[in-house]
């Protein structure tokens, strides 16, 4: 069965303490790897689409790797204002589109 | 350019009611997608549309129901309201045909049935 996991759930840094959050998949055909940021109340935010194994996409503090079986969101000294729930979500070979429950970032001040 | 707009913002409605929610897409987009948020289930598929016709079906029951028009705008509606309705739900649209477009989401609507 189709599968995307994210860990960890919740994820606390001080400003300017670097970390990773990890997805996992298993999925037959990946068509895309999708990263999303959302706040509460609020939709979420596209960040990156990843299409292959290898593939990386930086934005400001923010990177993004793909290996056949995870993607890694790198955040490299995070600020209080890049705290937010990450989501991710695969599209499979039959076009079906799955999300994560994503992890809940705090950065502290 | 505009982003992909959802009205209303917020619903409450009582249980056995029905409510009909609407997207505008990103001007240029042709695909939208539904999606239902909830803290436990998280986000799920519920529909996608591309130039009118339903193109994919998430595992929601009939009472679940979408439409797209002519100007690629959607509507959601559901019927016969239950508890377990409430939740956060998301358009997002996309610009064309392949699946590996990315989709960009709108605010939402909250809706709440009590």
């Amino acid at each position: 069965e189709d599968q995307v996991t994210q860990s960890p759930e919740a994820l606390r840094l001080q400003e300017g303490e670097s970390s990773s959050l990890n997805c996992s998949y298993t999925v037959s055909g990946l068509r895309g790897l999708f990263w999303y940021r959302q706040d509460p109340g609020k939709g979420p935010e596209f960040l990156f689409t990843l299409y292959s194994a290898g593939e990386e996409k930086e934005k400001e503090r923010l990177k993004a790797t793909l290996t056949k079986k995870e993607s890694f969101l790198h955040i490299t000294a995070p600020k209080p204002e890049d705290s937010a729930t990450y989501l991710c979500a695969v599209r499979d070979g039959a076009n079906n589109l799955f999300f994560g429950t994503g992890t809940r970032l705090t950065v502290i001040p | 350019k505009a982003g992909v707009t959802q009205t209303p913002r917020y619903l409450i409605k009582t249980r056995g009611q029905q409510v009909t929610l609407s997207c505008s897409p990103i001007s240029g987009h042709r695909s939208v997608s539904w999606y239902q948020q909830t803290p436990g289930q998280g986000l799920q598929f519920l529909f996608e549309y591309f130039s009118e016709t339903q193109r994919n079906k998430g595992n929601f029951p009939g009472r679940f129901s979408g439409r797209q028009f002519s100007n690629s705008r959607s509507e959601m509606n559901v019927s016969t309201l239950e508890l377990g309705d409430s939740a956060l739900y998301l358009c997002a649209s996309s610009l064309a045909a392949t699946y590996t477009d990315t989709q960009y989401f709108g605010p939402g609507t909250r809706l709440t049935v009590l």
